[in-house]
């Protein structure tokens, strides 16, 4: 089954505390992304990869780090948490059209 | 101003009627567009494409106005089925841009 995975779904967490969140798709697609979903400000692009080893910042990437050592996976990396932080996290793989395939969604809080 | 806009709603609407909803994008270089609906803060899926010539997707119309710079989206026949969060995006070379959302009610 063609699919974008996340993991964890939910963490809590606390302040300052390092953290990853996994992303992983089967679909062999070239481009990845990371956005984080708050209430009023919809959905806002963090960092975005168009091949291994090629990121690039989105709209909101301050606080974040990602990787792209290999196709398939992106992860997303929180050096030093903090609650302004705390959100609803999706990854998305993309066509070389640009239509977009989006995982489960990690729900992050951090206190 | 943000880059894309859109109404947020709610649009609450009796099953069976036809509605439209309209994206704003302020960038012309602006590649690409889509919709996208979404369910109770599930994740994203993709409706549809949305091409210049327009398409259409069984009760779904998409249209693309590059001179005016909107997209709109038109359901006929609405669904109970139909109610969620309607993402418009936008495609600058990798840059995803998302409106807000418009949400979407249908009634009995």
């Amino acid at each position: 089954e063609a699919q974008v995975t996340q993991n964890p779904r939910y963490l809590i967490t606390v302040t300052g505390k390092k953290l990853t969140v996994t992303c992983s798709q089967n679909m062999n697609h070239e481009y990845m992304s990371w956005y984080r979903q708050d209430p009023g400000l919809g959905l806002r692009q963090i960092y975005y990869s168009m091949n291994v080893e090629v990121t690039d910042k989105g709209d909101v990437p301050e606080g974040y780090k990602v990787s792209r050592k290999e196709k398939r996976n992106f992860p997303l990396i929180l050096e030093s948490p903090s609650p302004n932080q705390t959100s609803l996290y999706f990854c998305a793989s993309f066509t070389s059209s640009y239509e977009q395939y989006f995982g489960p969604g990690t729900r992050l809080t951090v206190t | 101003r943000k880059e894309v806009e859109q109404d947020p709603g709610p649009f609450n609407v009796p099953e069976g009627a036809t509605v439209a909803f309209n994206c704003t994008y302020s960038n012309s270089a602006s590649q690409s567009f889509f919709w996208y609906r979404q369910d109770c803060r599930k994740e994203p899926k993709l409706l549809m494409s949305v091409y210049s010539s327009g398409n259409e997707d069984g009760r779904f119309t998409a249209q693309l106005n590059r001179a005016s710079q909107y997209i709109s989206l038109l359901i006929r026949d609405s669904k109970l089925s139909d109610s969620a969060t309607y993402l418009c995006t936008n495609n600058q070379g990798g840059k995803l841009i998302f409106g807000q959302g418009t949400e979407l009610s249908v009634k009995p």
